[in-house]
């Protein structure tokens, strides 16, 4: 089946640690999405890339960073330098301007 | 600075109910309006909207959009409880990207 795969699920983060979270896409789609959820917020986008080896900062990116080596993978890096990264994240992809965005099942990290 | 306001944040019926939820925004060179339905995990695509006037169905679940006003309408007839979720609104700009900018979504409670 086409679709979005996040993993993992749920991931805990000790202090100082950096963690990765995968995004894995099959619908051969050329823009990839990072967003991040909290509670009363509302999706904020965190980076973005719409081609390989290319990607963009979004409106809240610091502390994250992407790398974009394959068109089906756009990998997030938590780095200890994001101080409050316990949330929601969602990895979304898209087909093109005129189409909607369709999402993973995403990943709630936590701080232990 | 763009923004999207949705209304109310919250909103708790009986099944059977018709409910109606707001998205109003602020956006430099709108391009489209999208809907989402958010219940556990990843948000799954409802309704894009482009243009002023014309009114989107699927099933129980229609959209329309106002782009003189700069607000669109979501509404859901004969709730049931599998209604129950956050809906969320988001803008795509046009310039080149398919950024989206996400309202902080309605709650919605549908009770037996």
């Amino acid at each position: 089946d086409g679709g979005i795969t996040q993993s993992p699920k749920y991931l805990f983060r000790k202090e100082g640690q950096n963690v990765t979270l995968s995004c894995e896409q099959n619908l051969n789609h050329d823009a990839m999405y990072w967003y991040r959820q909290d509670p009363g917020q509302g999706l904020r986008l965190i980076y973005y890339s719409q081609i390989v080896n290319d990607f963009q900062k979004g409106d809240i990116a610091e502390g994250y960073s992407v790398s974009r080596e394959k068109k089906e993978s756009f990998p997030l890096t938590v780095t200890s330098a994001q101080k409050n990264p316990t949330a929601f994240y969602l990895c979304a992809s898209s087909g093109g301007l005129h189409q909607p965005q369709h999402f993973g099942d995403g990943t709630r990290l936590s701080i232990l | 600075e763009d923004k999207v306001v949705q209304s109310p944040l919250s909103l708790v019926v009986h099944e059977g109910d018709t409910v109606t939820l707001n998205c109003s925004y602020e956006v430099t060179n709108f391009r489209s309006l999208l809907w989402y339905k958010q219940e556990k995990k990843a948000p799954t695509f409802l309704f894009m909207l482009t243009s002023s006037g014309i009114e989107k169905k699927s099933g129980r679940l229609s959209s329309i959009l106002d782009k003189k006003e700069l607000f669109s309408i979501l509404n859901i007839t004969a709730t049931q409880t599998g209604d129950s979720a956050v809906y969320l609104c988001a803008v795509q700009r046009q310039g080149g990207s398919e950024k989206l900018v996400f309202g902080k979504g309605t709650k919605l409670t549908v009770n037996p």
